[in-house]
């Protein structure tokens, strides 16, 4: 148990539907991000907020569209996907943005997302 | 931007040996981290190193942060079967304050054989 919570843990979905992932975090941390994490490829940061404000956004497609209502809730809202957008997704939490000495990341379980 | 190799990709081994990874990079980082994940998990911090040459250990792990700062190891001693998993490096370039320069190698992914 990290702390950090993920509904759902399994999710199988059509390219028209439209679905959400659930994160919370119950570290008291101030920031959250969103993570894909696909076979044989490194971890690709996806987004990050820090204080319920978004601060990261890597290129990532708009048929993926985050939401931080408060610091210990984040969601990331799906909609139109394609096949290749299967993969696990991995919210992770930290005490703050600045990534100093101590203060690392830490993951939740994930949600498996297959895209039919 | 920045790449880890990790190195091995995977490894099969006997219960009871140990087991020896590593990254590297072309780039300094000032922070190396090792996770672990398991099947159907998120990765599980198992040890940060914050400064060049140190060397720590939890439990039968030990990972060094290496001089040149660009490369760091991970070894296992007398592997038990729950060690299965897969293990990624990640290098943080703390200066920068931001969560983009974390970044994490390929993973390996290791197998103990009863």
């Amino acid at each position: 148990e990290t702390g950090v919570t993920q509904t759902p843990r399994h999710l199988v979905m059509g390219m028209t539907n439209k679905k959400s992932l659930k994160c919370e975090q119950h570290l008291g941390h101030n920031a959250m991000y969103w993570y894909k994490q696909s076979a044989k490829k490194p971890l690709e940061l996806m987004f990050v907020y820090s204080l319920e404000e978004r601060v990261e956004n890597n290129s990532v497609p708009s048929r993926f569209s985050p939401e931080c209502p408060n610091s210990s809730h984040l969601f990331l809202h799906l909609h139109t996907l394609q096949p290749e957008d299967s993969a696990l997704y991995l919210c992770a939490s930290s005490q703050d943005y600045s990534l100093d000495y101590g203060n690392t990341i830490y993951f939740g379980e994930g949600s498996w997302l297959t895209v039919v | 931007g920045q790449q880890l190799n990790q190195s091995p990709q995977s490894m099969f081994i006997q219960e009871g040996e140990d087991v020896s990874m590593n990254c590297t990079s072309s780039s300094i980082f000032n922070t190396w981290l090792w996770y672990k994940q398991e099947p159907g998990e998120g990765p599980v911090l198992l040890i940060a190193l914050y400064k060049a040459g140190e060397l720590t250990s939890n439990g039968r792990l030990t990972a060094q942060f290496g001089i040149t700062r660009k490369d760091s190891f991970l070894n296992i001693s007398a592997s038990i079967p729950s060690d299965v998993g897969i293990y990624f490096c990640a290098g943080q370039l703390r200066s920068s304050g931001s969560a983009r320069q974390l970044t994490f190698g390929s993973g390996t992914q290791l197998t103990v054989l009863p």
